[in-house]
């Protein structure tokens, strides 16, 4: 039963480059959270979706930021255009339907560098 | 803006003793969480209480919730040095079928052998 994969763990970057982060949530899970960590900090919420559906999306910038949950695959957090300021661990979380009162369950995270 | 204020910012304390760990809200919560991360590791669930709910037990840890306060504590028993970790609060509120978590700024533990 695996858990939230993500990959890739590590992803350097050129400034200008585009960043690709993938999540396949838990199985059996329809929704995914992502988070951004700053060194020795907290999590801050990004974006929230379900299949084919983003719910939330109020924790991140307008601009060069995107992501997506399609029907097939994994979720998607694309970053257009990397500045030394995106880097950071981005983590994803799952949960299941009507997990209002659930835990949510994390990937070990990316760890984006932009050089 | 996040949500919880956790206090305090770093902890060290000797092996078998006990540590406190306490978390401040600001608005209506369905339900506070605490989460543990080891370094350059993800989030692992520890205990989760309900708004309607006041003190919860799991193994050497306890929480408590006070929401006429808008505060919750983590308290862990006769610590050990696999304790050593950053301790996370979570107030969790619910959004379109799911909930959505707002972290605090975390607690960082250090158990000193």
């Amino acid at each position: 039963n695996a858990g939230v994969m993500q990959n890739p763990r590590h992803l350097v970057r050129r400034r200008g480059q585009e960043a690709r982060l993938r999540c396949s949530p838990m199985k059996g899970h329809s929704h995914v959270y992502w988070y951004r960590q700053l060194p020795e900090e907290g999590l801050k919420f990004m974006v929230y979706l379900q299949k084919e559906n983003i719910i939330d999306e109020s924790g991140m910038p307008k601009e060069r930021f995107s992501a997506e949950f399609p029907k097939e695959g994994p979720s998607i957090l694309r970053i257009q255009q990397v500045v030394r300021g995106d880097s950071a661990a981005y983590f994803c979380a799952s949960s299941g339907q009507g997990a209002y009162n659930s835990p949510l369950h994390f990937g070990n995270g990316t760890r984006l560098t932009v050089t | 803006s996040q949500q919880g204020e956790e206090d305090p910012q770093a902890l060290s304390i000797q092996e078998g003793e006990n540590a406190t760990m306490n978390c401040s809200y600001k608005t209506s919560i369905n339900n506070l969480q605490w989460y543990r991360q080891n370094s350059g590791r993800g989030l692992v669930h520890l205990i989760l209480i309900r708004s309607n709910e006041r003190e919860k037990h799991s193994g050497r840890l306890r929480v408590t919730l006070d929401t006429s306060k808008k505060s919750s504590s983590l308290l862990i028993t006769a610590s050990r040095a696999a304790d050593t970790a950053s301790y996370f609060c979570a107030t969790g509120t619910r959004l379109q079928g799911a909930q959505k978590l707002v972290f605090g700024q975390g607690t960082r533990l250090t158990i000193n052998p």
